[in-house]
């Protein structure tokens, strides 16, 4: 168990829906990674946050948005969902969010999105 | 250019082997570090082991260890003694960062199969 928790861990729904997807990180854990991994672009980083503020931002659709609560929890809301969309959501955690801080990064077991 | 490369697809070794994974990697920062990941058929992404590129001896955490050759930028995974347990996907990672952002880019992995 990685301490890092994602919920649903499957979810199947139509085009055009919006979805949420939790992530709550190991206790002590600043930083939350959201990533995207699908059979043809592989693992896609999305998007970072540290402390409830964005750090970085890789390949996320302007349909995609993201936040972290005071508490850490982290959510990623999907929006006007395509087929294509379906892919493993992951969410992994680490302790800070500047360069050269973490020697490990700990990733919960992803949401399986499923759009039909 | 890719950030991160394994160039075998797939790999097969007998129990109780060992087993070299290959993972290169390309960056201009002198800080950096690196991860390799375990995907199992279930999905869940387990953290195996890290390098960071200061270190000067290279990671072994178990049955795992880690060549690192920072002049050829090579960061090979070595799993001693193979188990059927150890068939997998197996992915590379590196942290790089800039201004105190960081995220880990994925290779595009290695799928082994261990057989009795």
């Amino acid at each position: 168990d990685s301490g890092v928790t994602q919920t649903p861990k499957h979810l199947i729904t139509a085009t055009g829906q919006r979805v949420t997807l939790r992530c709550s990180p190991r206790s002590g854990d600043l930083s939350v990674y959201w990533y995207q991994q699908s059979l043809d672009q592989g693992l896609q980083f999305l998007i970072q946050y540290y402390n409830g503020e964005e750090r970085a931002k890789g390949n996320i659709l302007e349909r995609f948005s993201a936040q972290q609560f005071p508490d850490l929890h982290s959510e990623l809301n999907l929006s006007s969902l395509e087929l294509g969309d379906s892919a493993l959501y992951f969410c992994a955690s680490s302790v800070s969010g500047g360069f050269g801080g973490d020697t490990e990064a700990f990733f919960g077991q992803g949401t399986r999105l499923t759009v039909v | 250019a890719q950030k991160i490369t394994q160039t075998q697809p797939g790999m097969f070794v007998q129990e109780k082997e060992a087993v070299t994974l290959d993972c290169t990697y390309d960056t201009s920062d002198p800080s950096y570090g690196l991860f390799w990941y375990k995907q199992p058929s279930s999905g869940e992404m387990i953290f195996l082991i890290y390098q960071g590129s200061y270190d000067q001896q290279n990671a072994t955490e178990g049955r795992y260890s880690l060549n690192f050759q920072k002049a050829r930028k090579s960061a090979n995974l070595v799993i001693s003694a193979s188990q059927l347990g150890d068939s997998a996907m197996y992915f590379c990672a590196m942290r790089e960062g800039h201004s105190g952002y960081s995220t880990l880019t994925f290779g595009k992995g290695t799928m082994l199969l261990v057989s009795p």
